[in-house]
């Protein structure tokens, strides 16, 4: 049984650019949270979906937006990057089991 | 608003021994979650332990322990016998109540502790 996996695992940009980060979650979790983790930072909440909707948001700006799908895998979306936004991206699901995985990350550059 | 503290940018330890890693929280909520991650250099998020609020015994998972001081609003890990593998980041986390009808709250990590572990 895949875990989370996450797509692309690397890619660069440059400033103004607009990015979409994709997240499938592990079998069975139908709630998918994404957190972004600057160099030597700890990850920050961006937003949080449950049954396609956005449930949860974190202090981070419109240029960030989401989307889940039927079959509860989401993607991430930021537009106008600029270089403040190099980070890795982390995708998490979990279940009512109380089960949390996350997945390995989408490391994003901006030049 | 929640606030995990992690006041050890980094810390060092020989291989065998056991060290404690400092995390401190800040909440207003009377139920929440305590969780520790450790995260080497590939990226991933690895849970190691977790304490909820109301839980009477300090948490254990192997050769890791979560000492848990609710008036102290304080939640160390400890590491016993400590192995070469150990080197990584390490964070403590807060996990928000539920909302929006999702199966899980949301968590607020600290700033972590870079552990190396020396022969």
């Amino acid at each position: 049984d895949a875990g989370v996996t996450q797509s692309p695992t690397h890619l660069i940009k440059t400033r103004g650019q607009q990015v979409t980060l994709r997240c499938s979650p592990k079998s069975g979790h139908d709630t998918v949270s994404w957190y972004q983790q600057a160099l030597g930072q700890g990850p920050q909440f961006i937003f949080q979906y449950y049954e396609e909707e956005e449930r949860q948001r974190g202090n981070f700006p419109d240029r960030f937006s989401g989307h889940q799908f039927p079959n509860y895998s989401s993607e991430l979306n930021v537009n106008a990057l600029w270089l403040g936004d190099s980070a890795l991206y982390l995708c998490a699901s979990s279940s009512y089991t109380g089960e949390l995985f996350f997945g390995e990350g989408s490391r994003l550059t901006v030049l | 608003a929640q606030k995990i503290t992690q006041t050890q940018p980094g810390m060092f330890v020989q291989e065998k021994e056991a060290v404690t890693l400092d995390c401190t929280y800040d909440t207003s909520d009377q139920s929440y979650g305590l969780f520790w991650y450790k995260q080497p250099s590939s990226g991933e998020m690895i849970f190691l332990i977790y304490q909820g609020s109301y839980d009477e015994q300090n948490a254990t998972e192997g050769r890791y322990s979560l000492n848990f001081q609710k008036a102290r609003k304080s939640a160390n890990l400890v590491i016993s016998a400590s192995q070469l593998g150990d080197s990584a980041m390490y964070f403590c986390a807060m996990r928000s109540p539920n909302a929006g009808g999702t199966s899980y709250g949301k968590l607020t990590f600290g700033q972590g502790t870079i552990l190396t572990v020396h022969p």
